[in-house]
């Protein structure tokens, strides 16, 4: 079936550095990807999302490309601040395309100053 | 707007006692989905609703546990009898429609305990 599988946390920077979580899935057909973010005390929010190949999602700084010669979508920001401490998950909409989410295992970030 | 309202925000219960989760998702969304977020984990889908039918409860116990979405509005979770792995985040989400365009709102979840 279906699955994302997100890259171990928790991930520890420093103001500004350069910020990668990686992302791969496994899916039959066109799944469209997603990326959730979940601030703490918060509930989840989309950040982030493409629906078909070579798409690139962007907000906040954050970017992410749907490459499906290496079922990817690994999230990217330039330079980290400390207020996007929080846990960010990858997640597909399965080839049906019916809203079923299916989320990866999520990725602590925390940012230092 | 208001957003995805959920209650209760926490709840301590014995194992094989009972318990009711309550969600009033924003208003004119269609799609009810209902998640179960264990700790360290990432939401899994319980159950979707479209207005009051059911779209997809494949990951549903349906031993113990029950949905229900009268009039297409508010919907109640049931876990009947509970038992120490039900312990969980429960999140309810709604979205206007069910495709990968209409966006999930998530509520701010019931987190469970179960002793």
């Amino acid at each position: 079936g279906d699955s994302v599988t997100q890259m171990e946390g928790p991930v520890t920077l420093s103001e500004e550095a350069f910020l990668t979580i990686n992302c791969t899935y496994t899916a039959t057909g066109y799944p469209s990807l997603f990326w959730y973010v979940q601030y703490p005390g918060e509930g989840l929010q989309l950040l982030l999302k493409a629906t078909k190949a070579d798409d690139k999602g962007s907000n906040k700084g954050f970017e992410a490309t749907y490459r499906k010669e290496t079922t990817s979508f690994h999230l990217e920001k330039g330079s980290v601040q400390v207020s996007d401490s929080a846990v960010y998950f990858c997640a597909l909409d399965g080839s049906s395309n019916t809203g079923k989410l299916i989320f990866g295992q999520g990725t602590t970030l925390q940012v230092k100053p | 707007e208001a957003g995805v309202a959920q209650s209760p925000r926490y709840k301590i219960i014995e194992k094989r006692q009972s318990v009711a989760f309550w969600c009033n998702p924003i208003s004119g969304h269609a799609t009810l989905y209902w998640y179960q977020q264990i700790l360290g984990q990432g939401p899994k889908l319980l159950i979707q609703f479209q207005n009051n039918g059911v779209v997809d409860d494949s990951q549903l116990p349906k031993d113990r546990f029950s949905a229900e979405r009268l009039k297409g509005v508010d919907s109640t979770l049931k876990i009947q009898p509970a038992k120490l792995e039900d312990s969980a985040v429960y999140l309810c989400a709604s979205s206007q429609g069910q495709g990968p365009t209409d966006t999930q709102y998530f509520g701010p979840g019931t987190r469970l305990t179960v002793l």
